[in-house]
């Protein structure tokens, strides 16, 4: 079957501007999380939607980020007035309730100029 | 601070012969530990886990070993594959499934043909 899917596969944009990324989670997973890589870094955690529950939004950086999943499935990170520190891979990972590896998508390569 | 590190930030290994990557972590509350893969410009792809109620998981040419007093824990390949050339993540989790995933900043594997 399909697995993550994100898009775009690379963002360019200039400092200022809001961003959008999108992630399309494997059918059927409850759980979908967003992770980001800055260049030389290890994976970073950002936020974590599981079914209904309020989502922990622990690792965001700052209120310039955000994020929302509808439906359940969809999910949208929103980066406004982008930085040139914003500018790192941004990672979605889904994986099902009772599983305990999370399946990662190709990432977003974002760059802020 | 640096939860889960990998202090090797690369390494080498001639085709046909173990290769060992290693992981440690400070935060005692980690029960559940995994490595993932990755290749340029894909998404990390799970590997191998290890809960903490054991010291050793196989599968097939991976093997995870777990140390928990001296909390840390490895990763042995054998026999190292041309096709096992990527970076490694080691991440630790607190409960199993679906909680965020705390990274290291990765080994970058290389096997010598």
């Amino acid at each position: 079957g399909a697995g993550v899917s994100q898009s775009p596969s690379n963002k360019v944009t200039e400092k200022g501007k809001d961003v959008e990324l999108r992630c399309d989670p494997i059918s059927g997973h409850t759980a979908l999380y967003w992770y980001r890589q800055s260049l030389g870094q290890g994976l970073e955690f950002l936020i974590y939607f599981q079914g209904n529950s309020a989502p922990d939004k622990s690792g965001l950086p700052s209120d310039r980020f955000s994020a929302e999943r509808t439906g359940g499935s969809v999910s949208t990170l929103t980066i406004q007035r982008t930085q040139q520190e914003d500018s790192a891979v941004y990672l979605c990972a889904s994986s099902p309730r009772t599983s305990g590896k999370q399946f990662f998508g190709p990432g977003t390569r974002l760059t802020v100029l | 601070d640096q939860q889960v590190k990998q202090n090797s930030p690369s390494l080498s290994v001639q085709e046909g012969r173990i290769s060992i990557l290693n992981c440690d972590y400070t935060n005692s509350m980690f029960d559940y530990f995994l490595w993932y893969k990755k290749y340029p410009a894909e998404g990390p792809t799970f590997l191998i886990s290890i809960s903490s109620i054991k010291d050793k998981n196989e599968d097939g040419r991976f093997t995870v070993f777990l140390n928990k007093s001296a909390k840390h824990l490895s990763l042995h390949i054998v026999p190292s594959q041309p096709g096992d050339s990527a970076v490694y993540f080691c991440a630790a989790s607190v409960g199993f499934g679906n909680e965020k995933l705390t990274f290291g900043t990765g080994t970058r594997l290389t096997i010598i043909p």
